[in-house]
């Protein structure tokens, strides 16, 4: 079956600490991977993607196949990171987006 | 440009009644996905069109869910008989084609259900 799992419902961290979001996948296959954040009142956005290896706002994601992870990471948080943030994976060929249950991310002053 | 747009942005009805939710996607996107948010549940794919037809329909959770696309732009879901179950917020999403990596996503409608 394919799945999602991000573990954590709520991440809270002070501004400047690290922060890494975590995330597990169940596939048979080689899915490609995503991170979509929303921020409050705004709409669900792709933030990166594993196929891309970039860093965006400082955020970076590396696939371990082994592990089947795909953890978010940040070396030191911002107040403006606060968001909800998702975890996705989709087969190669494209179509739906499955998504994990969310991580809420409080970066505190 | 202008993004993928929902309307009703919020709607209340009362249990037993139907609703209808419209999507227009990104001009010139062949492909469009409905997903639904809800507490507890998270984000959940209900059906995706490519063109006018839907070739993934597997998450529509029962035959009360219809949706169409006319014309390969605009479209419609349609709850009957709505149950408090189906209370949540009902997002759209489109992309350029169906293999494109990004997805555009809506604003959402919030649906609730009395």
């Amino acid at each position: 079956a394919q799945r999602v799992t991000q573990p954590e419902k709520l991440l809270s961290v002070f501004k400047g600490a690290p922060v890494e979001l975590k995330c597990n996948y169940s596939y048979s296959g080689s899915p490609e991977l995503f991170w979509y954040v929303q921020y409050s009142r705004q709409r669900l956005q792709l933030l990166l993607r594993h196929i891309s290896r970039e860093s965006i706002k400082g955020f970076t994601a590396d696939l371990n196949k082994g592990e089947t992870s795909f953890h978010l990471k940040k070396p030191f948080a911002q107040e403006e990171d606060s968001a909800m943030y998702y975890c996705a994976l989709r087969r190669h060929q494209g179509g739906k987006l499955i998504f994990g249950q969310g991580t809420e991310l409080s970066v505190k002053p | 440009g202008a993004g993928v747009s929902q309307s009703p942005s919020n709607k209340v009805t009362e249990k037993g009644k139907d609703v209808e939710l419209r999507c227009d996607p990104i001009s010139g996107h062949t492909a469009l996905y409905w997903y639904r948010q809800s507490l507890g549940q998270g984000l959940e794919f209900l059906i995706y069109f490519q063109g006018n037809s839907a070739p993934d329909k597997s998450g529509l959770p029962s035959d009360r869910f219809s949706a169409e696309r006319t014309g390969g732009s605009v479209s419609t879901l349609t709850i009957q008989r709505t149950q408090q179950e189906d209370s949540a917020v009902y997002l759209c999403a489109s992309s350029l084609m169906t293999d494109s990596y990004e997805q555009y996503f809506g604003p959402g409608t919030r649906l609730t259900v009395t």
